[in-house]
């Protein structure tokens, strides 16, 4: 188990431009969260998935962003047409809602390190 | 619609004083309730969390929180800081185990020497 991990760790870009945030969640883990965080606010949440399936979506979020997680497994957020607002750490966590393996579901969010994006 | 306050965005305590980090929650019904830790340019860790049961919960780094129904409190709390306690502390809320969190604004927690 070595965790939720997220690429890149940073992201610089021009506005107007499309950039793309890639999420592995931990191996057993069937849900999925993305998260936007911006300085000196708690995250904000944006969406998740159960396996392949997108269960909700924030009404907050605009139509630029979308997200997939194609096999149940990693999970990939794209903004297009980047605005300076936009500037965050966008984090992602799983979790594991339903037993599995031996494994209890805990329900327990566990947090990836983030991918911090500058709009310029 | 749940929502969650913290009250103070920044505390400051002497090493081996008393932490106190408050939060209050709103939520129509019986919630579930979280406390994260961010240290900077880190993603968030559970510290402990409130589901079912008994109402005093104990987590890691020997913090603990009280769930109080009547005053729609969750407060954090730790007997002696230490210098690592230092960081950002949330307090966050769920009404379906497994769905998304509502995360307060956040304290920040400075321990002075």
């Amino acid at each position: 188990d070595t965790g939720v991990s997220q690429n890149p760790r940073h992201k610089i870009t021009k506005r107007g431009q499309n950039v793309t945030f890639r999420c592995d969640p931990i191996s057993e883990h069937n849900r999925l969260y993305w998260y936007r965080q911006t300085l000196g606010q708690g995250p904000e949440f944006l969406t998740y998935f159960q396996n392949e399936a997108q269960l909700e979506k924030s009404r907050l979020l605009s139509d630029r962003f979308s997200a997939e997680r194609p096999k149940g497994s990693f999970s990939t957020l794209e903004i297009q047409r980047t605005e300076q607002g936009d500037s965050a750490m966008y984090l992602c966590a799983s979790s594991l809602s339903i037993s599995n393996r031996g494994l209890a579901a805990t329900y327990e969010q566990y947090f990836g390190p983030g991918t911090r994006l500058t709009v310029t | 619609a749940q929502s969650v306050t913290q009250l103070g965005s920044h505390v400051s305590v002497s090493e081996g004083a008393l932490v106190l980090l408050r939060c209050n929650y709103s939520s129509s019904v019986p919630p579930y309730l979280f406390w994260y830790v961010q240290y900077p340019n880190q993603g968030l860790q559970l510290l402990l969390k409130y589901t079912t049961g008994a109402t005093l919960v104990k987590g890691i780094n020997g913090f603990e929180a009280e769930f109080k129904k009547s005053e729609t409190s969750f407060h954090l709390t730790k007997p002696s800081a230490h210098m690592s306690d230092a960081a950002e502390y949330f307090c966050a809320v769920t009404v379906n185990q497994g769905g998304k969190l509502i995360f307060g604004q956040g304290t920040e927690l400075s321990v002075k020497p």
